[in-house]
Order: structure tokens, then C-alpha cells, then sequence
């Protein structure tokens, strides 16, 4: 049963420049979720997609945007970069469970990430 | 507003000695809580979690944490430590709202293992 994986492992970009991140969840999961991670630092969450949507949001510029297919796999785009997005981005997949107001992730399955550097 | 504190940047035990990473949270609601494992170059890996119920969360890995309300800490432990136990820490609390669960992270804590 493969898990999360993210592709590509590294890649190296220039200031201004746009780039594609992608994600293929862990088998029978329905949600993705990407986060950045800084050097030093814990993740940050960017935001959430469920059922091809945009569910939640944290605080990242508009700069930031994402899609997922109908087979629940995900793209984060990045435009006009800058030297300060430089960092490890991580995809994460789990089922959103519960109803009404009280829906909630089961545990977060994280990919190994993709390592971004900005020149 | 929510946040995650993990007081400990770095942290050194002797193997085979116990272990206690700290971890504090702020956040308004019943909180979900979690710690995670990073190895380097590596993604997390789920350690254990706390939504209800029992304070005291068995995990893997020999870990275990337990929930405080009164003083919002979600203390991470083990009994004895081994050398592979090297990594980095990360506590997180997540919301449980209409949209699901978005986690917020401490900075971490990295613990190395001496011989």
C-alpha cells in the first residue's frame, strides 16, 4: 500500500518564476493538505482541498494556489517567487470524517516532501 | 489566538535514560492533539494523538503523552530512549470545525542520543 508521495524530491527554481508541486494521496484517503516548512522551523499550514475544493485556508498570499483531481491527487502552484519560499513542502492526506460542524481529519499521513530552493 | 509552544529547542539524554518533551498549547475549544516525527530528510510520522477520552495516549515507538487541561500541556515521554530515537519533535493542535482539521505546529524540539 503505497503512502503519500510528492513529486518532484528537489527542485531549484529562479525569483519570479512559477512552480508545480504534486501529491498523490495515501490509497482510500479523500483529502490533501500541504504545508510549508521553513529551515528550523515546524510546519506552517498552506490550505486544505476536499472533494476538488479549496476548504481551508491559512495565512499564505494568493501567490499560493492548489487543485485536486478527481482521483483526490493535488497540485500546489507557486507564482512570482521569492527568495523567502524557498523551503520544504509537505503534502499530507487523510479522510475527512464527522458531520455537520464537527467534521474533523483522521491523522494526518505526510508525504517526505519536496525541497524548493529560490535563486 | 491558537499556537503551539515547545519551550525546548534541543535536547540531549544519555541512552537508555528517560525522556520528557514539553509542549504547551492556546487554543479556545476542545483542543486535537498530536506529535509528530521528522527524521532528516524525511516527511512526519504520526506518533500518537488525543481527541477524548483517557489523558494518558499510548503511541508507538514506546512513546506515550499525556493531556493536562489545567495547564494546557501535552507532555511528550518515554521510558528509555534508543540511539534511532534521534529526530526532531513536533507537537500540534488542530481544530475540529465545518472544514476539517488544519494542524498548528511548534517549531520543535530536536533531541539527539548519546552513548
Amino acid at each position: 500500500d503505497a503512502g503519500v508521495t510528492q513529486s518532484p524530491t528537489h527542485l531549484i527554481k529562479t525569483r519570479g518564476q512559477q512552480v508545480t508541486l504534486r501529491c498523490s494521496p495515501k490509497s482510500g484517503h479523500d483529502t490533501v493538505s500541504w504545508y510549508q516548512q521553513a529551515l528550523g522551523q515546524g510546519p506552517q499550514f498552506i490550505f486544505q482541498y476536499y472533494e476538488e475544493e479549496e476548504r481551508q485556508r491559512g495565512n499564505f498570499p494568493d501567490r499560493f494556489s492548489g487543485h485536486q483531481f478527481p482521483n483526490y491527487s493535488s497540485e500546489l502552484n507557486v507564482n512570482a517567487l521569492l527568495l523567502g519560499d524557498s523551503a520544504l513542502y509537505l503534502c499530507a492526506s487523510s479522510l475527512l470524517v464527522g458531520g455537520g460542524a464537527m467534521k474533523y481529519n483522521s491523522p494526518l499521513h505526510f508525504g517526505n516532501g519536496t525541497r524548493l530552493t529560490v535563486t | 489566538a491558537q499556537s503551539v509552544t515547545q519551550p525546548d529547542i534541543h535536547i540531549t539524554v544519555s541512552e537508555g535514560a528517560s525522556l520528557e518533551l514539553r509542549c504547551n498549547y492556546s487554543y479556545g475549544a476542545t483542543p486535537y492533539l498530536f506529535w509528530y516525527v521528522q527524521s532528516p530528510g524525511q516527511g512526519l510520522q504520526l506518533l500518537l494523538k488525543y481527541f477524548s477520552g483517557d489523558t494518558l495516549v499510548q503511541g508507538i515507538k514506546g512513546f506515550e503523552a499525556e493531556f493536562k487541561r489545567s495547564q494546557s500541556s501535552f507532555n511528550l515521554r518515554k521510558p528509555s530512549v534508543h540511539w534511532s530515537d534521534a529526530a526532531e519533535y513536533f507537537c500540534a493542535v488542530g481544530a475540529v470545525n465545518q472544514a476539517g482539521t488544519a494542524l498548528i505546529f511548534g517549531k520543535g524540539t530536536t533531541l539527539s542520543v548519546s552513548s
